[in-house]
């Protein structure tokens, strides 16, 4: 099983500011086509998970461009360019290269 | 527009069984790849287990094989997850997801989750 680890794992924030959330995988996320298998996901208060990043660094529809994903085949990273009161949530990485699929511990972004 | 529409989620005693469901509307059921996802109390998500768009390939998480199957019915945009032998800590929020297009190109499940449906395993 693929071992996901976020940090920080508490994210105080001032809106306007940027944030920055990491994700580390025990093996590489990297398939053979060149396609890392690895999603961003926010959980807003009393709501289900929504899709933020697919494959790494793909913005979902809808998304706002503030939000940006890269990495490498073990290394993945969340960008808020700007934090606004909406974002706040818990965030979760997760790989979806072989199952069972795993998640992250989550980031908890609070507003400061 | 994607809906996903969970039931069947109850209290129910150890041991015992509980199905859910899960109808979907807004894409073209039978192209996709579905999941369950569940979330206990105050933690993160867990992928349980997930069918293919035929129903011919099902995966499962190690701590509910042989007491859960996943299954589909295409003709109704339906999936389901029958829980056997249920243990508190199956305790969660069970999500429907749509994962993977089997007709897309890129290979990306772009999953959708629906709103969920309690189950508690209590005496």
């Amino acid at each position: 099983e693929i071992v996901m680890t976020q940090s920080p794992l508490s994210l105080p924030v001032t809106p306007g500011e940027p944030a920055s959330i990491s994700c580390r995988s025990s093996q590489s996320l990297l398939n053979s086509n060149g396609y890392k298998f690895l999603d961003w996901y926010l959980q807003k208060p009393g709501q289900s998970p929504q899709l933020l990043i697919y494959l790494g660094s793909n913005r979902a529809s809808g998304v706002p461009d503030r939000f940006s994903g890269s990495g490498s085949g073990t290394d993945f990273t969340l960008i808020i360019s700007r934090v606004e009161a909406e974002d706040v949530g818990i965030y979760y990485c997760m790989q979806d290269l072989q199952t069972p699929y795993t998640f992250g511990q989550g980031t908890k972004l609070e507003i400061k | 527009e994607v809906h996903l529409v969970e039931s069947g989620g109850d209290l129910v005693q150890p041991g015992g069984s509980l199905r859910l469901s899960c109808t979907a509307s807004g894409f073209t059921f039978s192209n996709h790849w579905m999941s369950w996802v569940r979330q206990a109390p105050g933690k993160g998500p867990e992928w349980v287990a997930n069918i293919k768009h035929d129903g011919g390939e099902r995966y499962y998480v190690d701590s509910v094989k042989g007491r859960f199957t996943i299954s589909r019915d295409n003709a109704k945009n339906s999936q389901y997850l029958q829980m056997n032998s249920l243990r508190a800590e199956d305790t969660a929020v069970y999500y429907c997801v749509k994962e993977w297009d089997s007709t897309a190109i890129i290979p990306a499940a772009k999953r959708y989750w629906g709103q969920g449906t309690l189950v508690t395993v209590s005496s």
